[in-house]
């Protein structure tokens, strides 16, 4: 049974700090990897998007990378910035209906 | 651009009443989902479905029913609620499941069962 885990839970850091969240998966048949991002009280956001044969995917300050080998995906955010603070969240595609979660690391970027 | 719409955000339901979550999406999308989501948890999916009159069970079915009549409306039943069904629901769309990848989000329908 497919597990998604993220470390840490919570994380705070001062602003402009370069910092990666951490996503581990227990088994590597996925199809594709995906990162959110949720704000207190609002809906998810899809940030990044992984497929199962890429390696890395971009998008502005964002990087997140995958190693299916060993179970592991990361996001890496440059230059952080108060407006960064969320939850992010990794989830896994399992099927192609069934995207399996983790619990979510809340970041705090303090000014 | 509405996206992914649910009502109500709110509400508090009083053991064993019923109600229903309201879903509706204007992205022509064909898959459909409804989430539970609890403190400290991952998302788990209770319904999908891959178009009108398809549906299915996700991993915790259970206290819960869906329909699709129409490509737009994902309504999710609970019926006879219970406290375990105090969450945070959320409904969610995409075009065609893994292949297209991103997944749109409604805002959430905080539910309390006291």
């Amino acid at each position: 049974k497919q597990e998604v885990t993220q470390i840490p839970a919570a994380l705070s850091v001062p602003e402009g700090e370069n910092l990666v969240l951490n996503c581990s998966f227990t088994d590597s048949a996925i199809y594709n990897l995906q990162w959110f991002r949720q704000d207190p009280g609002k809906g998810l956001t899809s940030l990044l998007l992984i497929q199962s044969s890429q390696r890395e995917q971009t998008s502005g300050r964002l990087n997140a990378s995958l190693d299916k080998s060993s179970g592991r995906s990361t996001l890496y955010i440059a230059a952080s910035q108060p407006g960064d603070s969320a939850t992010y969240l990794c989830a896994v595609w399992a099927s192609n209906y069934q995207l399996i979660w983790g619990a979510g690391t809340k970041l705090i970027i303090k000014p | 651009n509405a996206g992914v719409t649910q009502t109500p955000k709110f509400r508090i339901l009083k053991i064993g009443q019923s109600m229903t979550l309201q879903c509706a999406q204007d992205m022509n999308h064909n898959y459909m989902y409804w989430y539970r989501q609890d403190p400290g948890m991952g998302l788990k999916l209770i319904y999908y479905s891959v178009g009108a009159g398809i549906t299915d069970k996700g991993e915790v079915p259970n206290g819960y029913n869906v329909s699709r009549s129409t490509t737009e409306d994902f309504p999710l039943r609970l019926e006879l609620a219970a406290p375990s069904q105090t969450s945070v629901y959320f409904c969610a769309s995409s075009l065609d499941g893994r292949y297209a990848g991103e997944l749109f989000f409604g805002e959430g329908s905080r539910l309390t069962v006291l």
